[in-house]
This record gives structure tokens, C-alpha cells and sequence, in this order.
């Protein structure tokens, strides 16, 4: 399994510009989630979604964008960037069956907005 | 509602001295419990988790944590410190099964270990 994967890995962006975050996985997990981490304030929830169809908003979900039309792949689109969104972002998966349900990390985007 | 509290933002510790790295958590129902390691550039990565089967739990790399309900703590230890635990190191609390999905992280505490 190759299990959380994101691309890019690095991207700048010049403010007003749009890109979409890539995340994947391959656990078949029904919870996904995009974090933004900056410093000092640890990992920030931005969008969360329970299952293909369904998204909800996060803790900072201003400025972004989400939909999940499948249960593997849950992209987040930065409609138009600011400098405020340079941050380090992370997606992450878990299942929510019973039992117990860690999350699963990808390795992040460094994104830059200049 | 949940959240987590980790007490001091930066710990450093001498090589070979003990590691406490501490967690608070509030929730009216005990929750479920992690300690998530970030090395330097890299995404976090599950060190240890209570789901209530024991109190203390035993992660990677010799790491433990104890849930103390009376407290509301779960705090991570290690007996000794290595160079390689140098990392940021996150608590997150998960709501019991059926009362929501959303993890709560601390703001990390970042461990320095001096050789």
C-alpha cells in the first residue's frame, strides 16, 4: 500500500493565483482531511469529509475548497491565493468503523504565496 | 467539546536523561488518545494510542504514555533520551465511537536532545 500520498510536494504560487492540492489513498478509508500547519499552532483542520458526496468544514476553512467524488482522492483547490496561506499542508485518512481509528498522514505540501 | 492542551512548547533534555512531554486533554467522556511524531520535513507518523484497554501504553522507539482519567493526562515518556528523538511531538484526542470523527491536536512540543 502505498497509503497517503500528496502532490506537489513544493509549489509557489504568486497571490491571485488558483491551484489544486492532490491527495490520495489507498486504504479504502472513509474519513478524509486537509491540516494546514504553521508555526506554533500546531495542525489546524481545514475541510474534513466522511464519505464520497460528503465534505464539511474545518476550523479555517476560509479561502478553500474541497469535493470528493470518490473514496480514494479528496483535492483542495485554493480559489485565489494570499500570502496568508503559506503554510505546510497535510491530508490525512482513517477509517470509521468500529474499533479504533488513528489517521494516516501524507508527507505535505510546502506551499508558498508571494 | 474536545481539546488538548501540551504543556511547553520547546524540551530540551541531555542525551540518556528522561523524556516527559506532557498532554491534558478535556472531554466529558473519555476519549480516545495518540502521541504523533514529526521528524524534521516529514508528515507525522503514529507513536503510541490509547483506545482504553490499558491505561499504559507502549509505542515505537521505547516511548509510553499513561492515561490518567483523574488527571485528564496522557503524558508521553521515554527513559532515555537519544539523538534521533529529536522531533515535534503532537497529542490528539478522538471522541469515543458514534459521537463525531474530527481529531484535536495540541500545538506540539518540540524536543531538543543535547549530545
Amino acid at each position: 500500500n502505498a497509503g497517503v500520498t500528496q502532490t506537489p510536494k513544493f509549489q509557489v504560487l504568486k497571490t491571485g493565483q488558483s491551484m489544486t492540492l492532490q491527495c490520495a489513498q489507498d486504504m479504502n478509508h472513509e474519513y478524509m482531511s486537509w491540516y494546514r500547519q504553521d508555526p506554533g499552532m500546531g495542525l489546524r483542520l481545514i475541510h474534513y469529509s466522511v464519505g464520497a458526496g460528503i465534505t464539511d468544514q474545518g476550523e479555517v476553512p476560509n479561502g478553500y475548497n474541497v469535493s470528493r467524488s470518490t473514496t480514494e482522492d479528496f483535492p483542495l483547490r485554493l480559489l485565489s491565493a494570499a500570502p496568508s496561506q503559506t503554510s505546510v499542508y497535510f491530508c490525512a485518512s482513517r477509517s470509521t468503523g468500529t474499533g479504533f481509528y488513528e489517521q494516516y498522514f501524507g508527507p505535505g505540501t510546502r506551499l508558498t504565496v508571494t | 467539546a474536545q481539546s488538548v492542551t501540551q504543556l511547553g512548547s520547546h524540551v530540551s533534555v541531555s542525551e540518556g536523561a528522561l523524556v516527559l512531554l506532557r498532554c491534558n486533554y478535556s472531554s466529558s467522556v473519555p476519549p480516545y488518545l495518540f502521541w504523533y511524531v514529526q521528524y524534521p520535513n516529514q508528515g507525522l507518523q503514529l507513536l503510541l494510542k490509547y483506545t482504553s484497554a490499558a491505561t499504559l501504553v507502549k509505542g515505537i522507539n521505547g516511548f509510553e504514555a499513561e492515561f490518567k482519567k483523574s488527571e485528564t493526562s496522557f503524558h508521553l515518556t521515554k527513559p532515555s533520551a537519544h539523538m534521533s528523538d529529536a522531533a515535534e511531538y503532537f497529542c490528539a484526542v478522538s471522541p469515543p465511537i458514534g459521537t463525531g470523527n474530527q481529531f484535536y491536536f495540541g500545538t506540539g512540543t518540540s524536543l531538543t536532545v543535547i549530545p
